[in-house]
C-alpha cells in the first residue's frame, strides 16, 4: 500500500462549480498536512497545511482533515481555468520528512 | 519572500559525466532536500540535510551524493551519471522542524542524460 494515495485524475469540473481533491494515508502517527498545487513545467507552491481534525478555510479553498479515516481533502470553491493544475497532497509521518502523493490532476472547464 | 534558486533549469549531460546540480536558499532555513520527480512517480525524496555538513538519505539515494558546506548551499552530486538519472530535480528549503514546517520549493532542473 502507497503511504499516501490520490487518485491521478483527469478531475474534469466546470468553471464555478467545487472541485473536490481527495488524499488518503497509511501512517496513523501522521501529524501535519499540506496541499500543493503545481502548474505544467512549474515547482510546487503550498496552498494550505492543516494538523487538526476539521476544517481550514483559506478564500476559496477548504482543507478537511479526519484522521480517524486516515484523509484529507482540499475543496476548491467557485473552480476557475486557472486553477487547472495538478495538485500535490503531503504529510508529514512524524519526522520532518515529506511524503508526497503523486497528484490528482484537475480540469476547470470554461 | 522565500527564495530558492537552483543553477540551471536545463541540463544535458552524457553517461558517465560527473554532475553537479546547485541549490541556494536565502531564508537562513535549517533544513534543505534534494527530489527527483518522475511521471505517475510523484515526488521522490533523494537527500536532506538538517544543518550545515550533515546529510541523510532519504528513499532513492543510490547514484547520488551531497554536499553542504554552507548554510545556504546544498549541492547534489550524480557520481557518474546515467540515463535512468534523466528527470526533473527539485530543491526545497524549510525553516523549522514543527508541525507547520512548510517546504518551499525551487524552480527545477530538468537534467537529461544521454
Amino acid at each position: 500500500q502507497k503511504e499516501v494515495e490520490q487518485n491521478s485524475g483527469p478531475l474534469s469540473v466546470p468553471e464555478g462549480a467545487i472541485a473536490s481533491l481527495n488524499c488518503t494515508y497509511s501512517d496513523r502517527g501522521s501529524q501535519s498536512f499540506f496541499w500543493y498545487r503545481q502548474y505544467s513545467g512549474k515547482s510546487p507552491e503550498l496552498i494550505m497545511f492543516i494538523y487538526s481534525n476539521g476544517d481550514k478555510e483559506d478564500g476559496r479553498f477548504t482543507a478537511q482533515l479526519n484522521k480517524a479515516s486516515q484523509y484529507v481533502s482540499l475543496l476548491i470553491r467557485d473552480s476557475q481555468p486557472s486553477d487547472s493544475a495538478t495538485y500535490l497532497c503531503a504529510v508529514i509521518p512524524g519526522t520532518y520528512k515529506y511524503i508526497f502523493g503523486t497528484g490528482t490532476r484537475l480540469k476547470v472547464l470554461a | 519572500d522565500v527564495k530558492v534558486t537552483q543553477s540551471s533549469r536545463y541540463l544535458v549531460k552524457r553517461t558517465g559525466e560527473k554532475v553537479f546540480l546547485e541549490c541556494v536558499q536565502d531564508m537562513d532555513h535549517e533544513n534543505m532536500f534534494w527530489y527527483r520527480q518522475d511521471p505517475g512517480l510523484g515526488l521522490r525524496l533523494i537527500y536532506f540535510s538538517y544543518d550545515v555538513k550533515m546529510k541523510e538519505k532519504g528513499d532513492i539515494p543510490e547514484g547520488y551524493s551531497v554536499s553542504r558546506e554552507k548554510k545556504e548551499r546544498f549541492s547534489l552530486i550524480l557520481e557518474s551519471a546515467s540515463t535512468n538519472q534523466t528527470s526533473m530535480y527539485l530543491c526545497a528549503s524549510s525553516a523549522s522542524r514543527g508541525m507547520s514546517d512548510t517546504q518551499y520549493f525551487g524552480p527545477g532542473t530538468r537534467l537529461t542524460v544521454l
